[in-house]
């Protein structure tokens, strides 16, 4: 059965640095999403990307954030100068019709900010 | 704005105890509704969903729920729980017609002892 696949698993990084999250999306796919988990709270909306460009963002994805389709299978996350408070899980989701469908998640990219 | 809650935060039971975990949104729309489970470990996964029809919905490894409109619910059940169920429990929405992305609850942590 396809997944979605992230990587990498975890990152550690400095505060200040960019950080480049990947994610493989399932293969027929054409929605893809980020959510992310602050360790004990609840898993929380990012961005969704359809048709290369941003369809929807939450309030927590500002300038330090962007997405982007660079070839026909990875889809990116990247946060240009990362704070302590960025720390969490990421996930990258995907579905196939958006709206009326339902969506597939990777196994998530823990970022640790030091 | 949309929003989910899950009021079992903890839930700790014996194998083949019955299980109802509640979930309740607040949206006035159409909404579709999800469950996904996290074993420990791993990445989310769907467990089940509604999106029309037949309210009473079941899932993957003996689950079901069951929509109740006027109470703005969607409860998680299962009759008999195995120690395999341990695991931690989101209930997801999001709003037809208006945007794709999930709203999650806070999630519930099962444990199921032996």
């Amino acid at each position: 059965e396809p997944e979605v696949t992230q990587t990498p698993s975890h990152q550690v990084t400095q505060m200040g640095q960019e950080v480049i999250l990947r994610c493989v999306p399932i293969s027929n796919h054409l929605y893809f999403y980020w959510y992310r988990q602050i360790l004990g709270q609840k898993v929380e909306f990012l961005v969704s990307f359809y048709n290369n460009e941003i369809s929807e963002k939450s309030e927590i994805f500002d300038d330090q954030f962007s997405v982007e389709r660079p070839d026909g299978s990875n889809f990116t996350l990247k946060i240009r100068s990362t704070k302590l408070e960025d720390s969490a899980m990421y996930f990258c989701a995907s579905s196939r019709d958006g709206r009326t469908d339902t969506q597939y998640f990777g196994p998530g990219t823990r970022l640790t900010v030091l | 704005a949309q929003s989910v809650s899950q009021h079992n935060h903890h839930v700790i039971l014996s194998e083949a105890a019955s299980l109802e975990l509640g979930c309740n949104y607040s949206y006035g729309g159409t909404v579709n509704l999800f469950w996904y489970v996290q074993y420990p470990g791993q990445h989310l996964q769907l467990l089940l969903k509604y999106f029309s029809g037949d309210p009473l919905v079941k899932g993957i490894k003996g689950f079901e729920a069951e929509f109740i409109k006027s109470k703005f619910s969607f409860n998680l059940r299962k009759p008999s729980v195995q120690w395999s169920d341990t695991a931690e429990y989101f209930c997801a929405v999001n709003a037809v017609g208006a945007a794709d992305k999930l709203i999650f609850g806070t999630g519930t942590r099962l444990q199921v002892f032996p």
